[in-house]
């Protein structure tokens, strides 16, 4: 069956621009999660949402930084006013029921870049 | 603030051998678990070890965790040059909603020389 997808894959934008990038979970899975990797570390948690609600956001940097998964199924991550120090992939990952056992599936990523 | 550290940073064997990877932690966990990501490729979930459990297997890896030390290892046994990738430990501990969010350390590179 598909995987986690994002869209775009690459997105280049300027300095204090607002962009917005797409997670499709794996159909089904209820938890989803997005995560940022910066260069040379490892993915750092931003947020969960179980169902439509977020039920942990405090991996959130600050308050430019918003996600919402209206229908708890596709979820946004939004940035405003963007800064240099965004550049990252910001990945996303879901999973299937809730509980502290579940692997999570991730996708392949969005990589951002702030000129 | 990434919780895990991994040991060694990088890591290059001849394929056939064994890789050893090791990860510490600094605070009580429910799970511990082992990604594996290929370069431009997406992270994929190796090997789940529950806090009560000590060793698990899965093919060709071996993992243990000891809570007494905070630690975990991986073990790949008869490296191929396709298990060349970067490694990540990542700790999970019950958050709000009953589940977990992964914290990754910053990764251990293995390269495999065919």
């Amino acid at each position: 069956g598909a995987g986690v997808s994002q869209t775009p894959s690459n997105k280049v934008t300027e300095k204090g621009k607002y962009v917005e990038l797409r997670c499709d979970p794996i159909s089904g899975h209820t938890a989803l999660y997005w995560y940022r990797q910066s260069l040379g570390q490892g993915p750092e948690f931003l947020i969960y949402f179980q169902g439509t609600g977020a039920a942990d956001d405090s991996g959130l940097p600050n308050d430019r930084f918003f996600a919402v998964r209206p229908e708890g199924s596709v979820s946004t991550l939004k940035i405003q006013r963007t800064e240099r120090g965004d550049s990252a992939v910001y990945l996303c990952a879901s999973s299937p029921q809730r509980g502290a056992y579940n692997e999570q599936f991730f996708g392949p990523g969005t990589r951002l870049t702030v000129l | 603030s990434q919780q895990g550290e991994e040991d060694p940073q990088a890591l290059s064997i001849q394929e056939g051998e064994n890789a050893t990877m090791n990860c510490s932690y600094k605070t009580s966990i429910n799970n511990l678990q082992w990604y594996r990501q290929n370069s431009g490729r997406g992270l994929v979930h190796l090997i789940l070890i529950r806090s009560n459990e000590r060793e698990k297997h899965s093919g060709r890896l071996r993992v243990t965790l000891d809570t007494s030390k905070k630690s975990s290892s991986l073990l790949i046994t008869a490296s191929r040059a396709a298990d060349t990738a970067s490694y990540f430990c990542a700790t999970a501990y019950l958050t709000t909603g009953a589940n977990s969010k992964l914290t990754f350390g910053k990764g251990i590179t293995l390269s495999v020389r065919p």
